[in-house]
């Protein structure tokens, strides 16, 4: 039950492309193809950004994608806007528990 | 409008015990797996525990087995988390939320937790 890797930060300026890693084993990430992302501005509750890798719940901007290689999953932010700084976390379903990564905090110079 | 609100938290002394609750509102209760998610100051979200649908299976971290219970109650709308023996490092938010799972024929698809409360702040202290 050990967390997933991910940086502990990432910038970019307004415009621009971030991509975020989030490294797990075969027996979370590289065993199912249920990597979810999670946004969380300071004090508040976590919004879910994708589902499923890949998917984005409606709601969520298409400047986020997900894509998922080996044990290595990734979220991508482009087009980044003030809004997008903030904390994100990967999360894996890992049989029938559930893992999250140690967050990576955006910042939008 | 589709809610979860926690209550219960509260400062309470190393080895005690507290018990978390979780409304669910405008929607389905039964119907999702539920799970509990804790932050502690400063730090990363850690999952706590989850249940099934109708509280047949529950998984914990291995930090909380044996101290933390998750319960439900389907006509209620609500969810619990009793938590005993409690720890400075049990310091933390706990969240509900919503796991959202669907079965179309033999496949799986799972749409991630998909709703989630405000929190309830649990602190640890003598």
């Amino acid at each position: 039950q050990s967390a997933l890797t991910q940086p502990p930060s990432a910038s970019g300026s307004p415009g621009q492309s971030v991509t975020i890693s989030c490294t797990g084993t075969s027996s979370d990430v590289g065993g199912y193809n249920y990597v979810s992302w999670y946004q969380q501005h300071p004090g508040k509750a976590p919004k879910l950004m994708i589902y499923e890798v890949s998917k984005r719940p409606s709601g969520v901007p298409d400047r986020f994608s997900g894509s998922k290689s080996g044990n290595t999953a990734s979220l991508t932010v482009s087009g980044l806007q003030a809004e997008d700084e903030a904390d994100y976390y990967c999360s894996s379903y890992a049989g029938s528990t559930r893992v999250f990564g140690t967050g990576t905090k955006v910042t939008v110079l | 409008e589709v809610q979860l609100v926690e209550s219960g938290g509260g400062l309470v002394q190393p080895g005690g015990s507290l018990r978390l609750s979780c409304a669910a509102s405008e929607f389905t209760f039964s119907s999702y797996w539920m799970n509990w998610v804790r932050q502690a100051p400063g730090k990363g979200l850690e999952w706590v525990a989850n249940i099934k649908l109708d509280g047949s299976e529950k998984n914990y971290v291995d930090s909380v087995k044996g101290r933390f219970t998750i319960s439900r109650d389907n006509a209620k709308s609500s969810l619990y988390l009793q938590m005993n023996s409690l720890r400075a490092e049990d310091t933390a938010v706990y969240y509900c939320a919503r796991e959202r799972w669907v079965k179309l024929e033999l496949t799986y698809y799972y749409y991630g937790m998909d709703v989630w409360g405000q929190g309830t702040t649990v602190t640890v202290s003598s």
